[in-house]
């Protein structure tokens, strides 16, 4: 099946900081999305982007689908941004399934 | 406002006891699915749905099932509950081209004593 590799595992960031995260996959999408899962346990839909860029204030994301990764921008990181970010997609041809990536633990410190 | 629920939200249950996991959407949405979260693993699929008396398995469904007898429900059966499902279980739902968004529920934890 298809991978989802995400880097950098782990991010610490002070207030204020811009950071990027990025997703790569193995094979072609017909979905890609990037989810935040904060302190809590929810997870919140960040973007749905299978190609393109998309901005919603302070985040913004980019996916090449033909170079098949895609890069979510925080600036100006506040503390409530810090938890796990997750990009998962569903493989081309596929099913409709998602494959999550492991995430990236972002901690941003005040 | 349509939305996806989940619950119970916490449930800690014995080992070899049948739990049932509820899940709920009012998005009219026709695939449905089950994922159960744990460190290191991250999520993985358990089972889902392309609609009512579809099912189908996904990587780790030993020890699970399910049943859609309607558009909105997709409970998620634990036959004997062991250990190794001590898990954060997660239900998500889709439309019908599946090309859209995937909203997620809350979550249920889980602790299997």
């Amino acid at each position: 099946g298809i991978q989802v590799e995400q880097s950098p595992p782990d991010l610490i960031l002070q207030e204020g900081a811009n950071s990027t995260l990025r997703c790569n996959f193995s094979d072609s999408v017909n979905n890609l999305q990037w989810f935040h899962q904060n302190p809590w346990g929810q997870l919140i839909n960040l973007f749905y982007i299978p190609s393109g860029t998309k901005q919603n204030g302070r985040l913004s994301a980019t996916t090449v689908a033909t170079e098949r990764y895609s890069l979510l921008y925080i600036s100006s990181s506040q503390t409530t941004d810090s938890g796990v970010y997750f990009c998962a997609v569903v493989g081309g041809g596929s099913n409709y399934k998602l494959t999550f990536g492991k995430g990236t633990l972002l901690t941003v410190n005040p | 406002d349509a939305e996806i629920t989940q619950s119970p939200r916490h449930k800690i249950t014995e080992t070899g006891r049948q739990v049932t996991l509820a899940c709920h959407q009012t998005w009219n949405h026709n695939n449905m699915f089950w994922y159960r979260q744990d460190l290191g693993h991250g999520l993985r699929l358990i089972h889902y749905s392309y609609g009512v008396h579809d099912t189908n398995k996904g990587e780790v469904s030993d020890g699970y099932s399910v049943s859609r007898s309607n558009t909105e429900d997709l409970p998620l059966t634990l036959e004997s509950a062991a250990s190794s499902q001590t898990s954060v279980y997660f239900c998500a739902s889709s439309d019908q081209t599946g090309l859209e968004t995937q909203y997620f529920g809350p979550g249920t934890r889980l602790l299997v004593l």
